[in-house]
């Protein structure tokens, strides 16, 4: 079982709506949760990041955390053509530096 | 502020060859770190640095040296390269590394993209 498992994709969804990537992780030690976007050939850059259980809205973004079900995810509300790239879900264990796993990710395409 | 900066942008080596991989920052991030990304995957850590003079191997270190001399940079030495060191090679930095807190955001460079023939 992978550490991070992310749903997979590609996923495509139309301009506006709702877009639902989901991750989920295997060590319940896990502290702090990511997520972030890497378009095509660039680096990845942060779009949430989620600490305790519940929602977490950003604009059109909001991060949820289930820390019982060990299960994150990211909705993308209003979608649009620019929030096409491949979304990376980050998860850091304890307090051990370098212990940051990243899931293999899951391209999101949205059409005009 | 530039961030991380990293250089080269590309490179091609041939089996057996070194090189370094530059990655500098200017944010007076503590920690560093060394990733490889292959196609279609997640980013793999190869080894990170908690501060000067201070480094530590992660997930994939095999083939691979680093030296921190000082805060800003952090250099990635690669010996007798081989074909399956094919990859993109990006360095990131942090303030630090806090459960909970906003310090162990990582910040990427734009990555270097390798090629070993």
């Amino acid at each position: 079982q992978k550490e991070v498992e992310q749903n997979s994709g590609p996923l495509s969804v139309p301009e506006g709506a709702i877009a639902s990537l989901n991750c989920t992780y295997s060590d319940r030690g896990s502290q702090s949760f990511f997520w972030y976007r890497q378009y095509s050939g660039k680096s990845p850059e942060l779009i949430m990041s989620i600490y305790s259980n519940g929602d977490k809205e950003d604009g059109r973004f909001t991060a949820q955390l289930n820390k019982a079900s060990q299960y994150v995810s990211l909705l993308i509300r209003d979608s649009q053509p620019s929030d096409s790239a491949t979304y990376l879900c980050v998860v850091n264990i304890g307090t051990n530096a370098g212990k940051s796993t990243f899931g293999d990710g899951t391209t999101l395409t949205v059409k005009p | 502020n530039a961030g991380v900066t990293q250089t080269p942008k590309f490179r091609i080596l041939k089996i057996g060859q070194s090189m370094t991989l530059q990655c500098t920052q200017d944010m007076n991030h503590n920690y560093m770190y060394w990733y490889r990304q292959d196609p279609g995957m997640g980013l793999k850590l190869i080894y990170y640095s908690v501060g000067a003079g201070i480094t530590d191997k992660g997930e994939v270190p095999n083939g691979y040296n680093v030296s921190r001399s000082t805060t800003e940079d952090f250099p990635l030495r690669l010996e007798l390269a081989a074909p399956s060191q094919t990859s993109v090679y990006f360095c990131a930095s942090s303030i630090a590394w806090t459960s909970g807190g906003t310090g162990d955001t990582q910040y990427f460079g734009p990555g270097t993209r390798l090629t070993v023939l």
